[in-house]
């Protein structure tokens, strides 16, 4: 079945310890979204990638990179995790940029920072 | 006032009630709108997108006001297993003229037997 894949599901990492979620896909969509969800929030929109167009939020931390080397992968880097960064991270895919299309999630990686 | 608000949770209902959400948006420019479904520690489903002249799927009908700038979501014949949280997601016309989906906090739901 085509599907959006995050790994790992877990993710354990130490304060400051640099650390990449990855997620691919196999639908063959041109837009990835990463979104953090933290517990009783709304999805909080990192960043996407239009085909290879970056897009950050204006209120996206320094702390946060991304890179897409092709249409199937996308990665999340955080460069130094602080306690804060602790949340659930959401990879999301939609066919194209359009208002109507529908975006389709992975299972999401739950980040704990120690 | 948010770009998207919906109704205080929780509801907690029996099975075989009738419950409805509402969502508000703020930004009239607003051009689509959704209705996803989030269980404890999964990630958002898409439930059902919603269409101006209201749409109906099985026990559930989503309905849009656009004068009013809220949208709805009703469900009947409460299951068990409806059980989740309910997110109201806007496709808005960001200051940056950039399209983005606006989330809602969600509405948590439990059916109770």
């Amino acid at each position: 079945d085509a599907m959006v894949i995050q790994n790992p599901r877990y993710q354990v990492t130490q304060f400051g310890k640099p650390v990449t979620l990855s997620c691919s896909q196999t639908l063959n969509h041109n837009v990835m979204y990463w979104y953090q969800q933290k517990s009783s929030q709304a999805p909080k929109l990192l960043f996407h990638y239009y085909d290879k167009d970056f897009n950050n939020e204006a209120d996206t931390p320094d702390n946060f990179q991304s890179r897409r080397p092709n249409t199937s992968f996308c990665f999340l880097d955080i460069r130094s995790p602080g306690l804060g960064d602790a949340a659930m991270y959401l990879c999301a895919t939609s066919r194209d940029g359009l208002a109507s299309r529908q975006q389709y999630f992975g299972p999401g990686t739950r980040l704990t920072v120690t | 006032r948010k770009e998207v608000e919906q109704d205080p949770g929780p509801f907690n209902v029996p099975e075989g009630a009738t419950v409805a959400f509402n969502c508000t948006y703020s930004n009239s420019a607003s051009q689509s709108f959704f209705w996803y479904r989030q269980d404890c520690r999964k990630e958002p489903k898409l439930l059902m997108s919603v269409y101006s002249s209201g749409n109906e799927d099985g026990r559930f009908t989503a309905q849009l006001n656009r004068a009013s700038q809220y949208i709805s979501l009703l469900i009947r014949d409460s299951k068990l297993s409806d059980s989740a949280t309910y997110l109201c997601a806007v496709n808005t016309l960001t200051a940056g003229n950039n399209r983005k989906l606006i989330w809602g906090l969600g509405t948590s739901l439990a059916v109770n037997p």
